[in-house]
């Protein structure tokens, strides 16, 4: 299994630019998650979908952002406009199913950078 | 509200030497509790997790953890370092009952010298 992909890897911006972080997770996981690192928050979660829907959106911190996740397998964050604390890494991860002892699997990452 | 500790964000032993990584969390209700490894510009890789089961668990890597309720710690062990241990690693917690939403730590790096 290839494990969950995103793209791009690294992304530069100007501020006030849309921008689009994609993710396919891993086929058969029911979760997903996008989770955002920075230096100053650390690891937090940004939203959860269980097959598909939005179940958790309570960590999306504000209107600028949003994410879809059309079918099982791909789902998108999107930033517009951006701004440069924005600026992260940020995570997908997928799960197999929803119980609390189940552990997710990340992908690589998205470096965003907005100048 | 549930929430991880991790004592000291940076962590430095020599190769060979014990490493110890230390976590302690709170919450209200019976915790699931992980340890992340993140190595430079990769995503978090999953090296044990405590679910109720047993409270030593052993993950890949030689690593281990024992769960103790009584000091609600999760300490992240290795008995000898390998330079190839020099990571970031994260302690985290997920609620029984709820979802398989991960709290973090702040995360401790690892620095293995020779």
């Amino acid at each position: 299994d290839a494990g969950v992909i995103q793209s791009p890897r690294h992304e530069v911006t100007e501020m006030g630019q849309e921008v689009t972080l994609r993710c396919k997770p891993i086929s058969g996981h029911n979760s997903l998650f996008w989770y955002r690192q920075t230096m100053m928050r650390g690891l937090e979660l940004l939203i959860y979908f269980n097959n598909n829907v939005p179940i958790d959106d309570s960590g999306m911190p504000e209107d600028r952002f949003s994410a879809k996740m059309p079918n099982a397998s791909f789902s998108t964050l999107k930033i517009q406009p951006s701004e440069p604390r924005d600026s992260a890494v940020y995570f997908c991860a997928s799960s197999p199913t929803t119980t609390a002892n189940t552990e997710a699997f990340f992908g690589q990452g998205t470096r965003l950078t907005v100048v | 509200a549930q929430s991880v500790t991790q004592l000291g964000s940076h962590v430095s032993v020599s190769e060979g030497a014990l490493v110890l990584l230390r976590c302690n969390y709170s919450s209200s209700v019976p915790p699931y509790l992980f340890w992340y490894v993140q190595y430079p510009n990769q995503g978090l890789q999953l090296l044990l997790k405590y679910t109720s089961a047993a409270t030593l668990v052993k993950g890949i890597n030689d690593f281990e953890a024992e769960f103790k309720k009584s000091e609600t710690s999760f300490h992240l062990t290795k008995p000898s370092a390998h330079m190839s241990d020099a990571a970031e690693y994260f302690c985290a917690v997920s609620l029984s009952g709820g979802y398989n939403k991960l709290i973090f730590g702040a995360g401790t790096r690892l620095a293995v010298h020779p």
